[in-house]
């Protein structure tokens, strides 16, 4: 159980192109849904927590207009990288807290993002 | 705000027993996690500990707090090549849902 997919797990686009990267809680119910972003050999970053039918709390210094995040029911999360440049290459992770275990979180496998 | 320290590197040998270690100073603490991390992949949740606990074993993993010195520790005994990976400390304070993360690990197990 606790299984959270991500998709698509890779993706190249263009320069001034936007993604957009899904994540869902297989076998849970996630009312609270949390977006990261990995550089090469560095720790996981909170870009935004994402909660189910209201607006996406983001962290200082992420852009919300640029990193839109849509948390569409319980299940699911999607986060839409908006005109995408290569500074924007990086690994997405996300992760679900289960509704019924709030002090456990399970991530999903992670999106690598390349901007060309 | 909240920081979260681990060593970068660690080596040992099959079949040694291995021991991250974490500091974080975050006094409100809940819940702390071990996480791993495999190449190109997520993030596996292995054990977590609530912040009233000393020490939890699951199978070979041992996790020891000692909140007084806001330090935890992982333990895998009986390390095997698949071990290896970098495994990420996180902790939860009061109020806060989301986990703040070390710096994360690197195991290397030779043979």
């Amino acid at each position: 159980g606790a299984v959270v997919s991500q998709h698509p797990s890779w993706v190249i686009c263009k320069s001034g192109t936007s993604v957009k990267i899904e994540c869902r809680s297989l076998d849970f119910q996630a009312t609270t849904m949390f977006w990261y972003r990995q550089f090469p050999k560095q720790s996981l970053m909170l870009m935004a927590t994402s909660n189910e039918g209201s607006k996406a709390t983001y962290e200082q210094g992420v852009e919300k207009d640029k990193f839109l995040i849509n948390h569409a029911s319980l299940t699911l999360s999607t986060l839409t990288v908006t005109s995408a440049h290569p500074e924007d290459s990086s690994f997405y992770i996300c992760s679900a807290r289960w509704t019924g275990k709030v002090h456990e979180q399970y991530f999903g496998p992670g999106t690598r993002l390349t901007v060309t | 705000g909240e920081d979260v320290e681990q060593s970068l590197f660690l080596s040992v040998r099959e079949g040694d027993s291995s021991v991250i270690n974490c500091t974080y100073t975050d006094s409100s603490s809940t819940y702390l996690y071990w996480y791993k991390q495999e190449p190109g992949a997520g993030l596996q949740l292995l054990t977590y500990i609530f912040s009233n606990m000393d020490m939890k074993q699951d199978q070979r993993l041992t996790v020891l707090l000692n909140k007084k010195d806001k330090h935890l520790s992982l333990r895998i005994a009986d390390t095997q090549t698949g071990d290896s990976a970098i495994y990420f400390c996180a902790e939860k304070g009061v109020g806060r849902r989301a986990l703040t993360f070390g710096s994360g690990t690197r195991l290397q197990v030779q043979p």
